[in-house]
């Protein structure tokens, strides 16, 4: 019964390979996030889908692409990974109007060597 | 552009003593306003909000927070400390745009 599910939920992996996490609701939410989250626990928003559609995108490098298939779901692949990407990554929704309440996921840890 | 300040990187209190967890923010327009808690190795959970109406929002496990529009500040107290409030504790605001911008956190440590 998890609102917000990721997986996985850890993720060690080599410099240079590709990898994907996957985010999903089961809130009936309009609009997805994902947030990193730095060694220093410094939370910073990274995209924003509303019924899959990019409405937020801040100065993230292009290795990153987020992806929704539908409005339960957004996906964020990460090409070419870099030692400084190790960090939490944090999906969240929200309902698209009213409060603005989002609710997180439990964080997939993702560790470059 | 907005932001959000937390001046205390850590807050010590004693168990059963009250807590203030400080936070000011910078925005343009009405701001939406958050309180987020962090245990360790976990997400965040909401704790409360502050929307319109009363400036004093109560939130769950006994938490409140004062809006104090004048002094753009959004304060996050308890009136007595348990040992299991220890965490860390995130200040959010959501002006325009729907996505959060966070505070640097507070670590909460209560001792026993």
């Amino acid at each position: 019964d998890t609102a917000v599910s990721q997986t996985p939920k850890y993720l060690v992996t080599q410099m240079g390979n590709d990898k994907s996490i996957k985010c999903e609701q089961n809130l009936g939410h309009d609009t997805m996030y994902w947030y990193k989250q730095d060694s220093k626990k410094f939370l910073k928003i990274m995209f924003s889908y509303n019924n899959k559609e990019l409405i937020i995108n801040e100065t993230v490098p292009n290795r990153f692409s987020p992806k929704s298939p539908d409005k339960a779901h957004l996906n964020l692949h990460i090409n070419s990974l870099e030692l400084g990407d190790s960090a939490v990554y944090f999906c969240a929704s929200s309902q698209d109007s009213g409060t603005r309440l989002q609710y997180f996921g439990p964080g997939t840890r993702l560790l470059v060597l | 552009a907005q932001s959000v300040a937390q001046p205390e990187d850590q807050v010590n209190v004693a168990e059963g003593n009250p807590l203030t967890v400080k936070c000011t923010y910078s925005v343009s327009g009405n701001p939406y306003l958050f309180w987020y808690v962090q245990y360790p190795n976990r997400g965040l959970q909401f704790l409360l909000k502050y929307i319109t109406g009363d400036n004093l929002v109560k939130g769950s496990y006994g938490f409140e927070a004062e809006f104090n529009k004048s002094q753009t500040s959004f304060h996050l107290k308890k009136p007595s400390a348990l040992v299991s409030d220890s965490a860390l504790y995130f200040c959010a605001v959501s002006p325009g745009r729907r996505a959060l911008t966070f505070g640097s956190g507070t670590r909460l440590q209560v001792q026993p």
